[in-house]
């Protein structure tokens, strides 16, 4: 299997602009994560997903971000508008099951900077 | 609520000698408790896991970890680390409803050789 599978890699844009994530989680896992990694703040998670349903949106910052997932085997994060504090690497997780005993695989992660 | 602490921020070890990375949770029952590892530019990856039984977890990559409910830790060791363990390893609970990972602010391991 490919693993967990992040688009783009790197994403450079100005603050007001749209800006989205994208991810590809295993083949035949049922839950996806997005988490978001700063300095500050460190690894955070921002929503999940189980059975393309969205289970916990708590961790999302504001308004400004929305996740969909319409389908078992894609997922998006939009941030509209971006601003300059959102920059951060935001990674993809998926796992087999919504338990923390199912093994979250991570993808490699989007890198983004919004100036 | 449930959440873990990495004392060291950075740590650096000789090629050959022996690891131990420090990590504290705070949570009354049994936690379930992970080590991840993140390389540079890479995501992370699960080392090991804990949730109840031996407190003696091995791992993948020669690592190990022991839970100790009288210290509140769960620290990770390696008996010889090489140049390629150089990484950020994050230390991780569950949540409450143990559906999702709190992560620590992770430790950065640098091996000098």
């Amino acid at each position: 299997d490919a693993g967990v599978i992040q688009s783009p890699r790197h994403e450079v844009t100005e603050m007001g602009q749209e800006v989205t994530l994208r991810c590809k989680p295993i083949s035949g896992h049922n839950s996806l994560f997005w988490y978001r990694q700063t300095m500050m703040r460190g690894l955070e998670l921002l929503i999940y997903f189980n059975n393309n349903v969205p289970i916990d949106d708590s961790g999302m910052p504001e308004d400004r971000f929305s996740a969909k997932m319409p389908n078992a085997s894609f997922s998006t994060l939009k941030i509209q508008p971006s601003e300059p504090r959102d920059s951060a690497v935001y990674f993809c997780a998926s796992s087999e099951g919504p338990r923390a005993t199912d093994t979250q695989y991570f993808g490699p992660g989007t890198r983004l900077t919004v100036l | 609520a449930q959440s873990v602490t990495q004392p060291d921020i950075h740590i650096t070890v000789s090629e050959g000698a022996s690891l131990e990375l420090r990590c504290n949770y705070s949570y009354g029952a049994t936690p379930y408790l992970f080590w991840y590892v993140q390389s540079p530019g890479q995501g992370l990856q699960l080392l090991l896991k804990y949730f109840s039984g031996d407190t003696l977890v091995q791992g993948i990559k020669g690592f190990e970890a022991e839970f100790k409910r009288s210290q509140s830790s769960f620290n990770l060791r390696k008996p010889s680390v090489h140049w390629s363990d150089a990484a950020e390893y994050f230390c991780a609970t569950a949540n409450q409803a143990g559906t999702a990972l709190i992560f620590g602010k992770g430790t950065t391991l640098s091996v000098s050789s």
